[in-house]
């Protein structure tokens, strides 16, 4: 699995958009890329996975570039109860492959009023 | 349709003792990971589960093991607790027919080891 590189921590205001650049210089063809959210003593939550180019939910979306060594978590508009930890992860995420999910120590994003 | 249920929610044992926590998948899931979440870390994969049978597996001793049941519900046992197994142990479930690979997170259980 490749591994990730994301910033520790980043700090935003309420109302403002954020963006989160996670690093993947050693993707592989078949990796995948995924974003997980977690609150404090709860498990992670799925938020939003792509392959190439832009993928768009009604929570996020996730910028790739044409080499997909890095992707980019954008959170529009965010509030306080955006205040959590985000994990990028990539791997063979598909239906079939059933991989486990590496974490590595996320971002602690942190929104002010 | 309820989600991931893990049971307990708390608990606290001493070293050297045993433990079984419990896990209940999504609706539809058949197939349950493990993971281990110290203070301030990610989450690390002890194991997976699928078919009944353990797929999978991180870096754990053997101290740590598992189970799942034909309701694909699934068990980790810890033997021998030692004071660094103080963690939150989270439980997640998927399925291999689902196109986009979302592993679906409980609640998790806080062990306090003493």
């Amino acid at each position: 699995l490749a591994k990730t590189t994301q910033p520790i921590s980043m700090d935003s205001y309420e109302g403002q958009e954020v963006n989160i650049t996670c690093s993947h210089n050693n993707i592989a063809t078949n990796d995948y890329i995924t974003w997980y959210q977690q609150f404090p003593s709860q498990g992670p939550r799925f938020i939003i996975q792509g392959y190439k180019t832009k993928v768009t939910n009604e929570v996020a979306s996730l910028f790739i570039p044409a080499d997909r060594k890095s992707s980019t978590l954008s959170l529009p508009r965010v509030s306080l109860s955006d205040t959590a930890v985000y994990y990028c992860l990539v791997g063979e995420f598909y239906g079939g492959s059933q991989g486990n999910l590496i974490f590595g120590k996320g971002t602690k994003l942190s929104v002010k009023p | 349709d309820a989600g991931v249920t893990q049971s307990p929610t708390h608990l606290i044992k001493t070293r050297g003792q045993q433990v079984t926590l419990r896990c209940s998948p999504k609706s539809g899931h058949d197939t349950v990971s493990w993971y281990q979440q110290a203070l301030g870390q990610g989450p690390q994969f002890i194991f997976q589960y699928y078919e009944e049978e353990e797929r999978q597996r991180g870096n754990f001793p053997d101290r740590f093991s598992g189970h799942q049941f034909p309701n694909y519900s699934s068990e980790l046992n810890v033997n021998a607790l030692l004071l660094g197994d103080s963690a939150l142990y989270l439980c997640a479930s998927s399925s291999r027919l689902e196109g986009v690979y979302e592993q679906y997170f409980g609640p998790g259980t806080r062990l306090t080891v003493t």
